[in-house]
């Protein structure tokens, strides 16, 4: 079974904070995403990376930047948090190499971050 | 644009009787459509997908799923519900307009409470 682990289950955090989120995969996928989750606007893609050293933004980029030095690992930066940015925070990751993908998202259990 | 819809924030059930969450999407050419599950305090399952072929897809969990194409339709369906199934649902479409990338725009959710 793949498995998708985030460093904390719970963070809070001080406005002004540059606040790491980290993300590991087990099953070597090429592509990994980082979503954040709040009440009535479902899951919204904040970066996605298809490689190693590779990314591209996804709908909410603002505010935030992100990290992939080996395929295993996604980390989501907050460079100066701010207090619109308490959410539920999930990554996932996913098989894309050619002729293998099954276009199924694997989820990490989330990081739930406050901001004060 | 490529969007996807949950027009329901909440659908109730009783043990026992069918469920159905519903989910209708637009988007440009032949759409890949999921349906995904998330139980609480946890990250998002998979349940089923439609990449093509039969337009009734099986998937985890007893459940099922119909692509209607004419009503651009993707609706989540169970015969007998259980006070397990109670979770938050989430529709997801792959935004076909990145095209060798993989990304998904997800629906806002519903929430499915069984009562026994």
């Amino acid at each position: 079974d793949v498995k998708v682990t985030q460093s904390s289950r719970y963070l809070v955090k001080r406005t002004g904070e540059k606040v790491f989120l980290e993300c590991v995969q087990d099953m070597d996928h090429e592509n990994m995403f980082w979503y954040r989750q709040d009440p009535g606007l479902g899951l919204r893609l904040i970066y996605f990376s298809y490689d190693v050293k590779m990314k591209e933004k996804g709908d909410i980029p603002e505010g935030y930047s992100v990290s992939r030095e080996k395929k295993e690992r996604f980390s989501l930066i907050l460079e100066s948090a701010s207090t619109n940015q308490t959410s539920m925070y999930l990554c996932a990751s996913l098989n894309g190499a050619t002729g293998l993908t099954t276009d199924t998202q694997y989820f990490g259990p989330g990081t739930r971050l406050t901001v004060l | 644009a490529q969007s996807v819809a949950q027009p329901e924030d909440q659908v109730n059930v009783a043990e026992g009787n069918p469920l159905t969450v519903k989910c209708t999407y637009s988007v440009s050419g032949n759409p890949y459509l999921f349906w995904y599950v998330q139980y609480p305090n946890r990250g998002l399952q998979f349940l089923l997908k439609y990449i093509t072929g039969d337009n009734l897809v099986k998937g985890s969990y007893g459940f099922e799923a119909e692509f209607n194409k004419s009503q651009t339709s993707f609706h989540l369906k169970k015969p007998s519900a259980l006070v397990s199934d109670s979770a938050l649902y989430f529709c997801a479409v792959r935004d076909m307009r990145y095209s060798g990338t993989y990304k998904y725009i997800f629906g806002t959710g519903t929430r499915l409470k069984v009562l026994a």
